[in-house]
């Protein structure tokens, strides 16, 4: 069984920045890929990014490009993600989520950070 | 880029069978792209069915994927109160997720 603890979340003014970490155990961290889901309020799951397992290939959902970065230490079986110039709509939940490399499914999920963006 | 609808509301009565039904707007691909996860409110969403077809191990034999067309199904039968919760499809696009809109399954 898989653990996943997320930390970083909180109250932030728009237009500033955040990192969330991801803490990984019970499972061999080099082996999955790792990825973000968020959930806004009352809203469903958005896939947000995800991380290969060895870091050497990233990917952005479509609408967030620009603004967000994955990264992760597999030395400290951790993920991060960096969200710059933080909006209102990017109020949500944030999942750290990892489905084991050359599968199709999400196998593990952290119960989320939340961040919540206002003035 | 896909688009997966799923009906917002689905409902039935303990014991009845449902079907939630996940359609692309575009071509679904093969079933082992697709899963489902099971969200219970306040609670982080868990696998429930992967590669179209197969439940991990811990997860009732109630629940089953299929796949026709361009449209995923997840059957629920004998529906029990327990199984009242959200349930969402997705699709994996190799180093992407596309999640489906989600459906709130009711027992009435």
């Amino acid at each position: 069984e898989g653990y996943l603890v997320e930390s970083g979340g909180g109250l932030v003014r728009p237009g500033r920045s955040l990192r969330l970490s991801c803490e990984a155990s019970g499972f061999s961290f080099d082996d999955y890929d790792m990825h973000w889901v968020r959930q806004a309020p009352g809203k469903g799951l958005e896939w947000v990014s995800g991380i290969t397992w060895d870091g050497s290939h990233s990917d952005y959902a479509a609408s967030l490009k620009g603004r967000f970065t994955i990264s992760r230490d597999n030395a400290q079986n951790s993920l991060y993600l960096e969200i710059h110039s933080l909006r209102p709509e990017d109020t949500a939940l944030y999942y750290c989520v990892a489905g084991k490399f050359s599968t199709s499914y999400i196998d593990f999920w952290g119960q989320g950070a939340r961040v919540t963006v206002s003035s | 880029q896909s688009a997966l609808t799923q009906p917002a509301s689905v409902s039935g009565s303990p014991g009845q069978s449902i079907t939630i039904s996940c359609t692309d707007t575009s071509d679904i691909g093969s079933h082992i792209l697709v899963s489902w996860y099971q969200q219970h409110p306040g609670k982080a969403p868990r696998l429930l069915i992967y590669e179209g077809i197969h439940r991990p191990s811990g997860v009732s034999n109630r629940f089953s994927g299929s796949k026709s067309g361009n449209t995923a199904s997840l059957t629920i039968s004998g529906l029990q109160a327990e199984d009242e919760a959200d349930y969402y499809c997705c699709l994996y696009g190799g180093t992407s997720y596309v999640f489906g809109t989600g459906t709130e399954v009711t027992v009435v």
